[in-house]
């Protein structure tokens, strides 16, 4: 079967650093998606990767190993508009979409 | 650009009633899909659509129905409502010209089956 596992739940205080990990054993792999999803709202993307290594994008960055199954998102800076849950999700071989169920991040001041 | 677009944005219903889900976009984007997200758990697709007339299985179709007369439009049809579909429901669509496909998703309806 098809699994992606994130944490349920991460705790972080604003302006310190949080990681995100994912991890994930799908039938074929043509890329990770991460995505924000603020509470009663759609999700929205953040990153893509597809090869190893690590995409920076502003505050956030996405990691990806694809010989270990991996992904993680860093997020530096954090401030209190960053409380969301943070999904990840691959395209599998079907170049259909397999999500995880989301990481819900508490920012703390 | 309004994006994708829902409605309605809440909606309950009794146990064997039928409902269609609207969900419109004006990005003409080929790709459109449908699913639904329960407490705690990952997006489910319900079923997609790869253009105009072609529609197809998700993971988790039972219960529904679609239709894809045109680019923008793919309305999502509930059949004798069960409590099992209370749920939030999103439509998307994405242009999946490379295989870095963005989806873009409406802003969910929020379906409780009494």
């Amino acid at each position: 079967g098809q699994n992606i596992d994130q944490p349920t739940e991460m705790t972080a205080t604003e302006g310190a650093i949080v990681q995100i990990n994912c991890t994930y054993q799908t039938s074929g792999f043509n890329g990770l998606f991460w995505y924000q999803q603020h509470a009663g709202e759609a999700p929205t993307f953040l990153s893509y990767n597809v090869l190893d290594g690590l995409e920076e994008k502003g505050r956030f960055s996405s990691f990806l190993s694809r010989s270990k199954g991996y992904s993680y998102l860093l997020l530096k800076e954090l401030q209190m508009k960053d409380s969301a849950s943070y999904l990840c999700a691959v395209l599998d071989s079907n170049y259909q979409l397999i999500w995880g169920a989301g990481t819900k991040l508490i920012i703390k001041p | 650009n309004a994006g994708v677009t829902q409605t309605p944005k809440f909606r309950i219903l009794k146990i064997g009633q039928s409902m269609t889900l609207q969900c419109t976009q004006d990005m003409n984007h080929n790709y459109m899909y449908w699913y639904r997200q329960d407490p705690g758990m990952g997006l489910k697709l319900i079923y997609y659509s790869v253009g105009a007339g072609i529609t197809d299985k998700g993971e988790v179709p039972n219960g529904y129905n679609v239709s894809r007369s045109t680019t923008e439009d793919f309305p999502l049809r509930l059949e004798l409502a069960a409590p099992s579909q209370t749920s939030v429901y999103f439509c998307a669509s994405s242009l999946r010209e490379t295989s870095t496909d963005t989806q873009y998703f409406g802003p969910g309806t929020r379906l409780t089956v009494l």
